[in-house]
């Protein structure tokens, strides 16, 4: 089974700074996908960011980035120009992308992180 | 652009009640994905159905049952109802084509008081 690992229960980060937020996972599996997810006060879950394992390339979404080193099984995200509306949970996110999981790609979050901006 | 659509968006039961919550997905989303979160705590899978077949099973509860139908949309229904029942429960919904995300609703608040 796979599992998710946020080490960080609450980050705080200046306006306008960057911060970057911790994930682990461990799996057997080699295609797989990694999310982050925000869970602002309504407690809808926003889509931030996906990487896809098979890429090396770091996925970039304007100000979110994400460092992903696939050997470590690291997958942290930083955000620069940190704004007021970042301030949320965030939940890393594991899904299988294995043939034989078709139809069964579940999400396996982490615990979250919830990200304080300071004014 | 439409979204995952449920209903109701809040609840309130008494214990032993039986509760009904629906889920609408994204039109052409063939895969249905039924999650819980607790207070304070991440997101819990329960049950997924794809093309009206349930596809995966997470720690769901006896008490708790679902099905996808001919429409896609899917009911998860829960029964004899616990405190421990209340928490926020959402439906997300993603094709089948393996490549595009779930695309999550806004959630059903459920308390059990």
């Amino acid at each position: 089974a796979q599992t998710v690992t946020q080490s960080q229960p609450e980050m705080s980060v200046q306006e306008a700074e960057t911060v970057t937020l911790s994930c682990t996972y461990d799996t057997s599996e080699s295609d797989y996908y990694l999310f982050w997810y925000k869970q602002p006060p309504s407690r809808q879950m926003i889509l931030v960011i996906r990487q896809e394992a098979y890429k090396q390339q770091n996925a970039t979404e304007n100000r979110f980035s994400v460092n992903f080193q696939k050997a470590a099984k690291s997958f942290s995200l930083k955000i620069s120009d940190s704004q007021l509306g970042d301030a949320a949970m965030y939940f890393c996110a594991y899904r299988s992308a294995e043939e034989s999981n078709f139809g069964n790609e579940k999400l396996t979050f982490g615990t979250g992180t919830r990200l304080t901006i300071i004014p | 652009a439409a979204g995952v659509i449920q209903s109701p968006r809040h609840l309130i039961k008494e214990k032993r009640e039986t509760a009904t919550l629906k889920c609408y997905p994204i039109p052409r989303h063939d895969t249905v994905y039924w999650y819980q979160q607790g207070p304070g705590q991440d997101p819990q899978f329960l049950i997924s159905f794809y093309e009206k077949m349930q596809s995966d099973k997470g720690s769901i509860p006896d008490r708790f049952s679902a099905q996808q139908f001919s429409d896609y949309h899917s009911e998860l229904n829960m029964s004899s109802l616990e405190l421990g029942d209340s928490a926020l429960y959402f439906c997300a919904s993603s094709p089948i084509d393996g490549n595009t995300e779930a695309f999550f609703g806004q959630g059903t608040r459920l308390t059990v008081v």
